[in-house]
């Protein structure tokens, strides 16, 4: 079974302090993904990657960050997190250049900024 | 650029009774087009994946989705509700030609309750 993992599950951020969201992959997949999903909605892509060291913007990059420094891991970084940062953030990993690939999403993290 | 709209927000189902979720897209060429479920305080769940070929695909769980280029539509339905699944079901179709990564782009997402 493929594994995405997120850490922190759940966390509370202060107005302008910096955040960094973590994903780690045990599918050996060379692409992964950052997204965010608001209440009400679906979800949207921030960031993503094709291959360690590289990082390519996605829909919504403002306010955001992405760090790729292996193949295993994806983190998103908010350098001063805002209220309208507040939403829940997906990393997911998908086989590359696959026809009609299947993407692996982690549980989420639930990121409150106060 | 892409979009997935799907119409219902929340649509509430009988135990028992069939499904029905709608889903609506505007892609340019080939769509290649997935529903994903969600359970409570869980990630995305992949249910089916379509691509060029039968328009109609058997997913996970009794799901089933039908894909029509003239309505651009792909609806989910299952024919017998059971109570785990109640979710919120994502329409979604992939940002590249053939599918070939995770970009996609998703819809709003339907809530969908089941009641005894």
């Amino acid at each position: 079974e493929a594994a995405v993992t997120q850490s922190p599950r759940s966390k509370v951020a202060v107005t302008g302090g910096k955040v960094t969201l973590s994903c780690h992959q045990t599918n050996n997949h060379d692409y992964m993904y950052w997204y965010r999903q608001d209440t009400g909605h679906g979800l949207r892509l921030i960031h993503y990657s094709y291959v360690a060291d590289s990082t390519e913007k996605g829909d919504i990059p403002d306010g955001y960050k992405a760090s790729r420094p292996s193949q295993e891991n994806f983190s998103l970084i908010l350098e001063l997190a805002s209220l309208s940062q507040t939403a829940v953030y997906f990393c997911a990993s998908s086989d590359a250049g696959t026809v009609n690939t299947e993407v692996f999403f982690g549980k989420g993290t639930r990121l409150t900024v106060v | 650029a892409q979009s997935v709209t799907q119409p219902d927000a929340r649509v509430t189902v009988s135990e028992g009774a069939s499904l029905q979720l709608r889903c609506k897209y505007s892609y340019f060429g080939t769509p290649y087009l997935f529903w994903y479920v969600q359970y409570p305080r869980q990630g995305l769940q992949l249910l089916l994946k379509y691509y060029p070929g039968d328009p109609v695909v058997q997913g996970v769980n009794g799901f089933e989705a039908e894909f029509s280029k003239s309505n651009s539509s792909f609806h989910l339905r299952k024919a017998s509700v059971h109570w785990s699944d109640w979710a919120v079901y994502f329409c979604a179709v992939s940002m590249d030609t053939g599918g070939l990564s995770g970009k996609l782009t998703f819809g709003e997402g339907t809530q969908v309750t089941v009641i005894s």
